[in-house]
């Protein structure tokens, strides 16, 4: 069973930092394209960022919110993606996905979702 | 970044009959090299995350009933659930993967008349 685990998720302030972390487990995951998504509070999806497989080139991208703020990560060996997320601000507080694509849709139709983990930034 | 809008913001229908959803982007999401449209369509439930109901704008993912179904080109598309369920009652969300950032449009919510 393919399935995606997220943690990591918590209480933070202003201007902190945080990692997230996403373990997936039935897939080969070295070959998949990787992306987060969240979600605020009584809003829609947002896309944050993608990261391609290693033989996709294992580039990144990032939505215009976070670029330069939120960095992503994966380690192939320990099939795990990551979310590394700084100068967080109140707008950030959403919970958090982690989510693999139907394939060749460049990380576009989001076939599996994690169940998401819920950052929180409040003084 | 692509705009994506829907209309209606939520409707109202009775049960066994049809609902259409309508999404917009700002700009044209077909691909000329391979002719397709790079939008999908995902439901919502509360508490739950959002799930793949169609993409390339007219595959229904496998699993999803065959009441769902997606149309349109360009920048203009519509989700029908024909013959409305209970179980159908949700926020419906478009979404375009044509070029980075991939956008989504602010949810339909669709309930029982």
């Amino acid at each position: 069973e393919m399935q995606l685990v997220e943690s990591g998720g918590g209480l933070v302030k202003p201007g902190g930092s945080l990692r997230l972390s996403c373990a997936a487990s039935g897939f080969r995951f070295s070959d998949l394209w990787l992306t987060w998504v969240r979600q605020a509070p009584g809003k829609g999806p947002e896309w944050v960022g993608r990261i391609k497989s290693k033989n996709g080139g294992g580039t990144t991208d990032y939505a215009t919110p976070v670029e330069g703020r939120f960095t992503i990560s994966r380690d192939d060996s320990k099939s795990t993606l990551y979310l590394h997320m700084s100068s967080l601000k109140t707008d950030d507080t959403a919970v958090y996905y982690c989510t693999t694509d139907v394939p060749f849709t460049g990380g576009g139709a989001i076939r599996h979702w994690g169940q998401g983990t819920l950052v929180t930034v409040s003084s | 970044d692509i705009v994506m809008t829907q209309s209606p913001d939520s409707l109202a229908v009775s049960l066994g009959e049809r609902a259409t959803i309508n999404c917009k982007s700002s700009q044209s999401v077909l691909h000329n090299s391979d002719s397709k449209n790079y939008l999908s369509w995902y439901q919502q439930k509360p508490g739950q995350p959002p799930k793949l109901l169609i993409y390339w704008a007219s595959t229904r993912e496998s699993g999803v009933p065959d009441r769902f179904s997606g149309s349109g080109s360009g920048t203009d598309f519509t989700l029908t659930i024909n013959s409305l369920q209970t179980e159908d009652v949700a926020v419906y969300y478009c979404q375009q993967y044509y070029t980075i950032p991939f956008t989504f449009g602010p949810g339909t919510k669709v309930d029982v008349k």
